[in-house]
This record gives structure tokens, C-alpha cells and sequence, in this order.
């Protein structure tokens, strides 16, 4: 079974400061793991993704993640916060088999400035 | 850039009423997905759909859900009899065969039921 579990329903930076997004996730399969942004009344957006390749990836808008095993860690950040990072941010966990992505329950990005 | 498309983006129905919420996914994939997302809650899988039949479900998934793929182009998900707690946002997903196993959400359509 696959769950994820993301700490802090909601953060708040300024703008300029670093984001960090946690994301703890548990899988007794080697994992697929995703960050999606949804901003608001829109859809689901890839952020960034790591399926066993680099375990730091990098993605859209100048977010990145590092995957860490031994944490069962897929924390998401950026260097320096931009007012238009405002969003709900989720992480999700599949497989390689393809199947249903298990997602957290979000967090929501509050970016003053 | 494709995108997966939905239709329509809101929809109003009064409980017992049958919905069809349609999508169109991205042309080239082959897997195809249905999510809820209830106001304030995570988003959850309800059905994954290959090769013109279902391949995996949820629990929530039951006999009052159906899927179709009528055409070479639509997605459809079919709710029989709409009760209050179907009230949520329905997002339809894709994804081509191999790749990284991303999938690709459309917009969502926001179900109401009153």
C-alpha cells in the first residue's frame, strides 16, 4: 500500500524567502513520486516529478525536490519565493506499474510581500 | 502544448438526477483516469481505465459509477443516481503508455448536487 503525508496544511514565506513544502510519503514498492500545483479554479499542474532516475529533481518555475530513501522524503523547494508561487501544492506517490496516484492532502502557499 | 479538455466546467443536478461528465484526453495516451476532489479535501482516485476496460477502482467507485469511452476521443464518467456527497470537483486525467507514469489533469468539472 501507498500513502503520503505532507506536513503543514498551510505556509506562509515572503516573498524572496525560501519555500520548503515536506512531503513524507510510504510505499512497499519502489516509488514514483509527484509535486502538482493547482492554482485557484484551475486543474492540476506537474511541478516536477522522480521515478528512480537523479534523486534531485528539478522542475517548472525554479522548484526542486530531492528524494531521500532512507527519509521516505520528498520535500519540495525554491530558493526564493515569488508572489505568483501563491497556489495549493500536492504531492503524490505511485508506481511503476502505472496505477492510481495516492495524493497528500495539500498546502497551501501564502507568498507576502 | 495537448491538454486534457472537460466539459462542462460546472454542473448543477438535484440528488437521484443522473450526470455524465465528459473529458477529452490528450490524443496520444493510452490510460485514462477519474479523481474527486471534495471541497477542502484530498484529491482521490476513483477509477483507471485501459485498453477499453476498467483496470483498477476505489471503494468509492461503485455501482452508481460508470465509465465510457464512446469514441476514439471522449472519456466519459456517468453517476446514476447523484446523491449530496457527490457534490465535488471530478478531474479527469491521462497518460501515454511507458514515459515517467506523469499524468495530465484537466481543468476539473465542479459537480453540485441539490
Amino acid at each position: 500500500a501507498q500513502s503520503v503525508t505532507q506536513l503543514g496544511s498551510h505556509v506562509s514565506v515572503s516573498e524572496g524567502a525560501l519555500v520548503l513544502l515536506r512531503c513524507n510519503y510510504s510505499s512497499s514498492v519502489p516509488p514514483y513520486l509527484f509535486w502538482y500545483v493547482q492554482y485557484p479554479n484551475q486543474g492540476l499542474q506537474l511541478l516536477l516529478k522522480y521515478t528512480s532516475a537523479a534523486t534531485l529533481v528539478k522542475g517548472i518555475n525554479g522548484f526542486e525536490a530531492e528524494f531521500k530513501k532512507s527519509e521516505t522524503s520528498f520535500h519540495l523547494t525554491k530558493p526564493s519565493a515569488h508572489m505568483s508561487d501563491a497556489a495549493e501544492y500536492f504531492c503524490a506517490v505511485g508506481n511503476q506499474a502505472g496505477t492510481a496516484l495516492i495524493f497528500g492532502k495539500g498546502t497551501t502557499l501564502s507568498v507576502s510581500s | 502544448e495537448p491538454e486534457v479538455t472537460q466539459t462542462p466546467s460546472h454542473q448543477v443536478t438535484q440528488m437521484g438526477q443522473e450526470v455524465i461528465l465528459r473529458c477529452v484526453p490528450i490524443s496520444n495516451h493510452l490510460y485514462f483516469y477519474w479523481y474527486r476532489q471534495i471541497l477542502g479535501q484530498k484529491v482521490e482516485f476513483l477509477v483507471s481505465f485501459y485498453n477499453n476496460e476498467i483496470s483498477e477502482k476505489s471503494e468509492i467507485f461503485d455501482d452508481q459509477f460508470s465509465v465510457e469511452r464512446p469514441d476514439g476521443s471522449n472519456f466519459t464518467l456517468k453517476i446514476r443516481s447523484t446523491k449530496l456527497e457527490d457534490s465535488a470537483m471530478y478531474f479527469c486525467a491521462s497518460r501515454p503508455w511507458g514515459g515517467g507514469y506523469e499524468q495530465y489533469f484537466g481543468p476539473g468539472t465542479r459537480l453540485t448536487v441539490t
